[in-house]
């Protein structure tokens, strides 16, 4: 039972260049979320999936596209990055309450 | 607007005493609060989840308080160990919504 899985660990981009970072879960939870973690600021959602095949923007959505593949991954995909988008990104699941994060991504746009 | 604020920002403490971490939020309607600690590196792990009715909620050496009326919580960490350095975050959920309102942390590290 590996929880929350996210690849890739690191990632370095140059501004424009597009990747995409996966999410698996193997809990059989309904809902999946992705947050980005910035300094001095506390986890911002930027798309959550109540359930397989339904995606719902967060708070800060934009630059960002989101895939609900089936009830196991949820991908995360920056069409073109941008300096701003230099975050550590959080995958979570959670069953109803306690959210499950996976060990996240730190992705640095040049 | 929906707000969760920690204090303090950092906390430095040596190994074996206690601490305490506060949390104010203005999340309305609220349905529960829960602490998290995050090592550095690694995403957020649940150390408690209070609903609106609890008061008090204990995992080992942390206990977590919730003031529903003045909107207040606060862990606290007995006989702290150098493992407890990491940050603690207050994470607050509102009723009928998937929005969780995470604080910015307070960063604790335990010396020897």
């Amino acid at each position: 039972n590996a929880g929350v899985t996210q690849t890739p660990k690191f990632q370095v981009l140059k501004t424009g260049q597009s990747m995409t970072l996966q999410c698996a879960q193997d809990m059989n939870h309904n809902s999946m979320y992705w947050y980005r973690q910035d300094p001095g600021m506390g986890l911002r959602l930027i798309y959550y999936s109540a359930s397989e095949g339904t995606t719902d923007k967060g708070e800060v959505p934009n630059g960002y596209n989101v895939s609900r593949l089936n009830k196991r991954e949820f991908s995360l995909r920056l069409e073109s990055a941008a300096p701003s988008q230099t975050s550590v990104y959080f995958c979570a699941s959670s069953p109803q309450e306690t959210q499950y994060f996976g060990p996240g991504t730190r992705l640095l746009v040049l | 607007k929906n707000q969760v604020e920690q204090s303090p920002q950092s906390l430095i403490i040596l190994e074996g005493k206690n601490c305490t971490l506060q949390c104010n939020y203005t999340v309305s309607p609220f349905s529960n609060l829960r602490w998290y600690k995050q090592d550095t590196g690694r995403g957020p792990v649940s150390l408690t989840i209070m609903t609106f009715s609890e008061n008090t909620k204990s995992n080992g050496r942390y206990t977590a308080t919730l003031d529903a009326d003045t909107k207040q919580s606060s862990l606290h960490i007995t006989a702290s160990q150098l493992s407890d350095s990491a940050s603690y975050i207050c994470v607050v959920s509102a009723s009928g919504t998937y929005k969780y309102i995470f604080g910015t942390g307070t960063r604790l590290k335990v010396l020897a």
